[in-house]
């Protein structure tokens, strides 16, 4: 599986767009790359999912270039509700034996 | 409603005792995983099974026992043999890419 590589934190404040980036040197071709975001004493929940270029839902957009070595998660206007850890993950469609969640990216959104 | 039961939220347990932490779901889901959360840390995983009667060490199996013998549960059994087994435990379910986690059991050694 390929290895990713995240900051351990950001902080940023209410209504500013955030940017998490993720390096995956070792991508393969069939991985995808997935988002997940865990608040204190929970799970983590999924966020969003691309393979390549831009994704994006109602709470998220992903950002892929073309290489695919690393990948930009995009919180657009952050509350203090967005606080939390941010993981990214690689891991090939229909064969995610494993999920490896490395220690991720905390965010912390001040007033 | 769907998805995932851990029970108890909170557990405690004397040193040399073995406890079974208890994953039940609902949403059809043929894989299961059980990690372990440290304060400040990532999931690392102990075991998984990707189907019925079947499963395979994650990262840190030793000291933990799983069973799967039907698709609905997957319980883990933290045994005496794990020196440091204060942790939050998280369950997870699989379908395609996607993984669905439970509540946690946050697991205390006193």
């Amino acid at each position: 599986l390929a290895k990713t590589t995240q900051p351990i934190s950001m902080d940023s404040y209410e209504g500013q767009e955030v940017n998490i980036t993720c390096s995956h040197n070792n991508i393969a071709t069939n991985d995808y790359i997935t988002w997940y975001q865990q608040f204190p004493s929970q799970g983590p929940r999924f966020i969003i999912q691309g393979y390549k270029t831009k994704v994006t839902n109602e709470v998220a957009s992903l950002f892929i270039p073309a290489d695919r070595k690393s990948s930009t998660l995009s919180l657009p206007r952050v509350s203090l509700s967005d606080t939390a850890v941010y993981y990214c993950l690689v891991g090939e469609t229909y064969n995610f034996n494993k999920f490896y969640f490395g220690s991720g990216t905390k965010l912390n959104v001040k007033p | 409603d769907g998805g995932i039961t851990q029970s108890p939220k909170y557990l405690f347990r004397k040193e040399g005792q073995n406890v079974t932490l208890s994953c039940e779901q609902n949403l059809n889901h043929d894989a299961m995983y059980w990690y372990r959360q440290d304060p400040g840390q990532g999931l690392r995983l102990i075991y998984y099974s990707q189907i019925v009667n079947d499963f395979q060490k994650g990262d840190i199996a030793e000291g933990y026992s799983v069973s799967r013998e039907k698709k609905e549960s997957f319980p883990l059994t933290v045994t005496s043999a794990q020196k440091n087994p204060t942790a939050f435990y998280l369950c997870a379910t699989r379908q395609n890419t996607e993984a669905f986690f439970g509540q946690g059991t946050r697991l205390t050694v006193v």
